[in-house]
C-alpha cells in the first residue's frame, strides 16, 4: 500500500482484556518496528523484526506483551490481560533499511479503562 | 545509554515568525540524528536528518545543523506558516552496528502559529 496502515484506529480494553493491534507495513518494507508513545511523551521502542524474524524485543515492557510477524508482513502487537499503564498509542513503523528514516503508521490509540 | 533533551512546549508564534526549537543529546560514538513532526491526526513523519557532524538537514524551509561539540541538533525556520503547527520530535538512532535502528526521541515541542 501507499503507507502503513494500523487497525484499529482507537481501542478501548476492560482491564483484564486481551487486545490484538495489527500493522500493514509498506509492501516491500524488511524492517518493521513498534513504538508506544504514552501521552504528553515521545515514542518508545518496543521491539524490531527483520523480515518475520523478530531481532530485537528488548522494549517490550512485560511477558504480557507479545508481536509476531509470521509471513514477514503484517505484524500483530498482542496485550494479554491488560492495564491501565498499558493506556498509549501504539506506532507502527517500516522501512526497506535500518538507519535512514522509517515510515510511521498513524498508530493505535489504546484505552483500557 | 541515550538520551534526547528537547525544548518544552508549547511555542505559540504567529505567522512568519522565526522559529527555534532547541535539541540536544547523549550518545556514545557518532548517532544520526533526525526530526519528525506529528500533525493533529497523522503518523509521525520524517522532517529532516543528518548522519555525520557539520551535515546540515534541510525540507520544508526547516534546518537543522548536527553539531557534535555543543550535541545539539536545533530546528529553525526562517519564516513559519499556520500549517507548520503541530508536534515536532528530535530523535536520534545509535551509530554504526549494534541497536542502530532503534530510535530514541524527545518529549515533543507543539507548535501553534496564528494568522
Amino acid at each position: 500500500g501507499a503507507g502503513v496502515s494500523q487497525s484499529p484506529r482507537y481501542k478501548v480494553a476492560k482491564r483484564g482484556q486481551d487486545v490484538a493491534l495489527r500493522c500493514d507495513p509498506i509492501s516491500g518494507h524488511v524492517s518493521l518496528f513498534w513504538y508506544q508513545q504514552a501521552l504528553g511523551q515521545g515514542p518508545e521502542f518496543l521491539t524490531y523484526f527483520q523480515n518475520e524474524a523478530q531481532l530485537d524485543k528488548s522494549g517490550l515492557p512485560s511477558d504480557r506483551f507479545f508481536a509476531e510477524r509470521p509471513e514477514g508482513s503484517v505484524s500483530t502487537l498482542k496485550i494479554q490481560r491488560t492495564q491501565q499503564e498499558d493506556s498509549a498509542v501504539y506506532l507502527c513503523a517500516s522501512s526497506l533499511a535500518v538507519g535512514g528514516g522509517y515510515t510511521f503508521g498513524s498508530g493505535t490509540r489504546l484505552t483500557v479503562v | 545509554g541515550n538520551s534526547v533533551t528537547q525544548m518544552e512546549g508549547p511555542v505559540t508564534l504567529s505567522e512568519e515568525a522565526f522559529l527555534t526549537i532547541n535539541c540536544t543529546y547523549t550518545a556514545t560514538g557518532y548517532p544520526s540524528l533526525f526530526w519528525y513532526v506529528q500533525y493533529p491526526g497523522e503518523g509521525l513523519q520524517l522532517l529532516l536528518k543528518a548522519t555525520k557532524a557539520d551535515d546540515k538537514g534541510s525540507n520544508k524551509g526547516f534546518e537543522a545543523t548536527y553539531r557534535k561539540e555543543t550535541t545539539s541538533f536545533h530546528l529553525e525556520k526562517g519564516s513559519v506558516q499556520v500549517s507548520d503547527s503541530a508536534v515536532y520530535f528530535c530523535a536520534l538512532s545509535p551509530g554504526g552496528g549494534g541497536s542502530n535502528y532503534k530510535l530514541t526521541f524527545g518529549k515533543g515541542t507543539l507548535l501553534t502559529v496564528n494568522p
